[in-house]
Parts: structure tokens; sequence; C-alpha cells
């Protein structure tokens, strides 16, 4: 159980590319849904926190209108990455939580490149 | 002082032994803790929760939580090669909106 699915697993694309990436939590309702981003040989940094139907929460110093999320259901988020440059590759990864103090489930994360 | 501070390592192990790794946090107010296991250049996977204070066992892996020391460990027994991977330590933390805090991480190797 608690299987998160997330789409697609690598990306390659050219700099001024927007890339959507997806996240599906196939057996539960995830009522949070979370972003990370991870470089290379660094800690997970949490980018955003979602709630289906409502706004996406954005930690410090994440541009809002950069990484666009969408939490349209309790079993979908989506971020996008607009207008993508080198500097934004990086390892992606979305969580969900089933609520309460249940813990996260991760996807098996999006390894993006901009050339 | 971090939220939860964990030793990087690496912890260096003998095939069949015990991995003891350790994680102190600072909100006293929290109330889950878990262990997630990644492997490099994979995503974090869930090895454990723990709420209560004492210990949870679930196959070859304990965790143990002393909320009076604001202190959660893992201990891994009879250590393999495949348990080598970074262990990372996780506090529940509720503003507004709950979310994850972690550790750094630990990095454990098990030799053969």
């Amino acid at each position: 159980g608690a299987v998160v699915s997330q789409h697609p697993s690598w990306v390659i694309c050219k700099s001024g590319t927007s890339v959507k990436i997806e996240c599906r939590s196939l057996d539960f309702q995830a009522t949070t849904m979370f972003w990370y981003r991870q470089f290379p040989k660094q800690s997970l940094m949490l980018m955003a926190t979602s709630n289906e139907g409502s706004k996406a929460t954005y930690e410090q110093g994440v541009e809002k209108d950069k990484f666009l999320i969408n939490h349209a259901s309790l079993t979908l988020s989506t971020l996008t990455v607009t207008s993508a440059h080198p500097e934004d590759s990086s390892f992606y990864i979305c969580s969900a939580q089933p609520g309460g103090d249940q813990p996260q489930h991760f996807g098996d994360g999006t390894r993006l490149s901009i050339l | 002082q971090k939220e939860v501070e964990q030793n990087s390592g690496p912890l260096s192990v003998p095939e069949g032994a015990i991995a003891s790794l350790n994680c102190t946090y600072s909100d006293r107010v929290s109330q889950s803790f878990f262990w997630y296991r990644q492997y490099s250049g994979k995503s974090p996977e869930l090895i454990m929760s723990i709420y209560s204070n004492g210990d949870k066992e679930d196959g070859r892996f304990t965790a143990q939580l002393n909320k009076a020391s604001q202190y959660v460990s893992l201990l891994i027994r009879d250590s393999q090669p495949s348990d080598s991977a970074t262990y990372l330590c996780a506090v529940n933390k509720i503003t507004g909106f709950q979310k994850l805090v972690f550790g750094t991480g630990t990095r454990l190797l098990v030799s053969p």
C-alpha cells in the first residue's frame, strides 16, 4: 500500500521550455502533497506544500511564478517548471500524505536536465 | 541549533553487525517521527514511523524514541551490504500545515 507514482522519471529539454511533472497517489487519498528538490550530495529541500483545492504554500526563496503547483484532486498534484533554465536542473521529488500525523510517501522522483 | 540533527557519517559496520543511527530534535511539541532510507540517486523510502516513547520493532529494524531527551534512534540488526544507504531522520512539524523537517542524513556503509 501507499504507492505514489511520479512521471516522468527523466526529462531532458532545451532552455526556455516549460516542464510538467505529475504526482499521483495510487491507493490512498492524499490530503497534502509536497514537492522537494535535491541537488547532488545535498539534503532534500522542501519547495512547497499543497492541499487539494487550495493554493500551494511555498517555502521562502522559492519562486511561485517559476514553479507552478496545481493540486486538482485528492490523488493528483502537478509541478510545472516554467521557462526552465540550466540552473533549474535538479532531482524533483513529490510526496503524498494521507492526513493527520501519517508519514509522507515519496514518488520515485524526476531527474530534470536543462540544456 | 538545527531542528533535526544527525551525524553525517559515514558509519561503517561489518556485515552481520548492529548499526545504530541517532537523531536529536529541538521542538519539544513534536509528536511524529520517521526514518527514511535513501539510496544514491533514488527517492526516500519509509522505513519506520514512531509516535510513542519506547521501542518499535519491524523485522531487522527497531526505532527508539525518548521524548524527554528529544532523541530518536534506529537500530538495524544483522546489517547487510544492501543496507548501505543514507538514513534520514524526519520530524513532523505543525506550522499551519504539517511538514517534515529532515536531518541531513547519516550515510551507512556495510562491508561484506
